[in-house]
């Protein structure tokens, strides 16, 4: 069964206080896996797509890796303007058909 | 207008109403899409419209009827809903529903008494 998990499900870091939000995945035909920053009350924002194992994406403080079996999103020294929930999706492809697999997010809370 | 745009972006409604959620983007994508956000649990895929027409139902209640007059236009008509259907409802679009990523509106958060 296609499945996507993140851990963990809540983070607290101090203001400066780097590490690392996991998307582990279990799709066949994997197509493309996406990371995507959501605020509350809003929808989900798009931060980076990575398609192939090996590849690497930077934006400001976040960078998303991925392997055959999970991405990680790492933060560096974060802010506390970079608390919100982080959420993983694969799209596969099975059978001539695409679909979107969600994870259920980490929230992330960035003390001053 | 850019981006993906929702209303209203809060809706009250009792289970015999009828009321509709509109969704409309203005980056020239192919396709459109409904999801239902629920507290803890991930996003659900509810309807796939590609090309104005309809690609994938995820055995969604027939309570939720969508509607996609053109490709930049999407409707989720609400009838007889239950407690349980309340929630963020959030439409995308993308290119086309094959390859690209999905850009989110800001969602309606239904409340269902």
């Amino acid at each position: 069964e296609d499945q996507v998990t993140q851990s963990p499900e809540a983070l607290r870091l101090q203001e400066g206080e780097s590490s690392s939000l996991n998307c582990s995945y279990t799709v066949s035909g994997l197509r493309g896996l996406f990371w995507y920053r959501q605020d509350p009350g809003k929808g989900p924002e798009f931060l980076f797509t990575l398609y192939s194992a090996g590849e690497e994406k930077e934006k400001e403080r976040l960078k998303a890796t991925l392997t055959k079996k999970e991405s990680f999103l790492h933060i560096t020294a974060p802010k506390p303007e970079d608390s919100a929930t982080y959420l993983c999706a694969v799209q596969a492809a099975t059978s001539g058909t695409y679909k979107y697999i969600f994870g259920t997010g980490t929230r992330l809370k960035v003390l001053a | 207008e850019t981006g993906v745009t929702q209303t209203p972006r809060h809706l009250v409604m009792g289970m015999t109403n009828k009321k509709s959620l509109k969704c409309e983007q203005h980056l020239g994508h192919n396709a459109m899409y409904w999801y239902k956000q629920s507290a803890k649990k991930p996003l659900e895929l509810m309807f796939v419209y590609n090309f104005k027409e309809q690609t994938e139902n995820n055995s969604v209640p027939s309570r939720f009827s969508p509607e996609c007059p053109n490709s930049s236009h999407l409707f989720l008509h609400l009838h007889t809903l239950q407690p349980e259907d309340s929630a963020l409802y959030l439409c995308a679009s993308s290119q086309d529903p094959s390859w690209e990523t999905q850009y989110f509106g800001p969602g309606t958060r239904l409340l269902v008494l």
